[in-house]
């Protein structure tokens, strides 16, 4: 089944313990990316990627790190994780260029930092 | 960055069509419309998307009006199973490509 797999689907954590979310996709997808949805805020874009060690700042970065070194893998990273960062966090993949295909997102992961 | 304005909420009567609006108005010339819709405890679903044209799927219709300025998804026989949140959202081209936008989106309330 073609799917975009988050890892976990919950997880709280203390401030300061770094923390990785996991990322994969089974579609050959070039293009992936993490938002953030908070309430009332909607969905906002963490960071992005267009291929293989290509990746860029969405609209809240800060605080996040990300790699892509492998097409199917984009892992977002929490190096020291704060309560603010408290929120539901989507992975998403298309095809390139994306806007011709619709993305596909996955069940997402709720992390809660305390 | 371009972004979108849509209705907080909506609602209809199952089995009647909906029209969901958006607007767009510092839409640039390359930018997709693309709309989702989330489920509660789900992600974000893919619905339609268009550029300049009249779009229609199995799902839904888009209507992009002249102007490029707004946009209309349509539910031509709405269900209970459509009862969601749905999200206008627009795909940027130049220099922010790939970068997406989100509105805020409406929740739709499908009465039986």
């Amino acid at each position: 089944e073609a799917q975009v797999t988050q890892n976990p689907r919950y997880l709280i954590t203390v401030t300061g313990k770094k923390l990785t979310v996991t990322c994969s996709q089974n579609m050959n997808h070039e293009y992936m990316s993490w938002y953030r949805q908070d309430p009332g805020l909607g969905l906002r874009q963490i960071y992005y990627s267009m291929n293989v060690e290509v990746t860029d700042k969405g609209d809240v970065p800060e605080g996040y790190k990300v790699s892509r070194k492998e097409k199917r893998n984009f892992p977002l990273i929490l190096e020291s994780p704060s309560p603010n960062q408290t929120s539901l966090y989507f992975c998403a993949s298309s095809l390139y260029p994306p806007r011709v295909r619709g993305y596909t997102f996955g069940s997402g992961t709720r992390l809660t930092v305390v | 960055d371009a972004k979108t304005t849509q209705p907080n909420s909506m609602e209809s009567n199952e089995e009647e069509p909906v029209h969901l609006p958006c607007n767009h108005s510092t839409i640039s010339g390359t930018d997709y419309i693309h709309w989702y819709r989330q489920l509660p405890s789900q992600g974000p679903e893919y619905v339609i998307h268009g550029l300049t044209s009249n779009v229609n799927n199995r799902m839904a219709s888009l209507a992009i009006a002249e102007d490029r300025k707004s946009s209309t998804l349509i539910l031509h026989r709405a269900t209970l199973r459509d009862a969601a949140v749905y999200y206008c959202i627009l795909d940027a081209g130049g220099t922010s490509y790939g970068k997406l936008t989100f509105g805020q989106g409406t929740i739709l309330t499908v009465h039986p």
